[in-house]
């Protein structure tokens, strides 16, 4: 059983670009969500996907948005990157919404 | 809103001491998850505590959730370099399916 996977493993971006991450969800889960951590922080949720539809949000702004594609992996999609994006980003899958979520390694994106 | 206090931010300990770190709310959780964090890596799933007042161990490990379910501990006995990591606890949003996260406890086990 394949566990959850993201990429790439680091980005570097300048402020203003857009940036895509990856995400493929572990075998058997339709459920994703995204969090964005921070250096010294804990996870901050961005939004959930369930069975392809946004089934909640966090307080990110529009630039933030997000696919999730009928094999339910899944993109986390930034626009316009500001400075203070520079995070670790993490993709958890999960059975259901309520269900465990498990965790990828995340994409750590710089930006200059 | 939701929020989740951890403390201590930073323990730095030597092998074999006890330590207590705690999660705290001002907010009822209908649960709450333990999870530990490595370096390059997202966090793992420690244990989930949902009845008030509940008591769980993991070896070492010892979880209690706050009789008013606002609050949580993890204890650790016998402290191991491998128990170093950062320690999170989060729980459900009232109503929804966000998880909210505490900003962690940073644990340093020295041999």
């Amino acid at each position: 059983e394949t566990g959850v996977t993201q990429s790439p493993t680091h980005l570097i971006k300048t402020r203003g670009q857009q940036v895509t991450l990856r995400c493929s969800s572990q075998s058997g889960h339709n459920t994703v969500s995204w969090y964005q951590q921070a250096l010294g922080q804990g996870p901050q949720f961005i939004f959930q996907y369930y069975r392809e539809e946004e089934n909640g949000r966090g307080n990110f702004p529009p630039r933030f948005s997000g696919l999730q594609f009928p094999n339910y992996s899944s993109e986390l999609n930034v626009n316009a990157l500001e400075l203070d994006d520079s995070a670790l980003y993490l993709c958890a899958s999960s059975f259901s919404a309520y269900n465990e979520q498990f965790f990828g390694p995340g994409t750590r994106l710089t930006v200059l | 809103t939701q929020l989740l206090e951890q403390s201590p931010q930073f323990l730095s300990i030597q092998e074999g001491e006890n330590l207590t770190v705690y999660c705290n709310s001002s907010s009822v959780f209908s649960s709450l998850q333990w999870y530990r964090q490595e370096p390059g890596e997202g966090p793992v799933l420690l244990v989930t505590v949902v009845t008030g007042g509940e008591v769980k161990k993991l070896k070492r490990l010892t979880f209690q959730f706050g009789d008013a379910r606002k609050d949580s501990s993890l204890h650790i006995t016998a402290a191991q370099p491998g128990d170093t990591g950062l320690y999170l606890c989060a729980g459900g949003s009232t109503g929804g399916f966000k998880t909210i996260f505490g900003a962690g406890t940073r644990l340093f086990v020295k041999a």
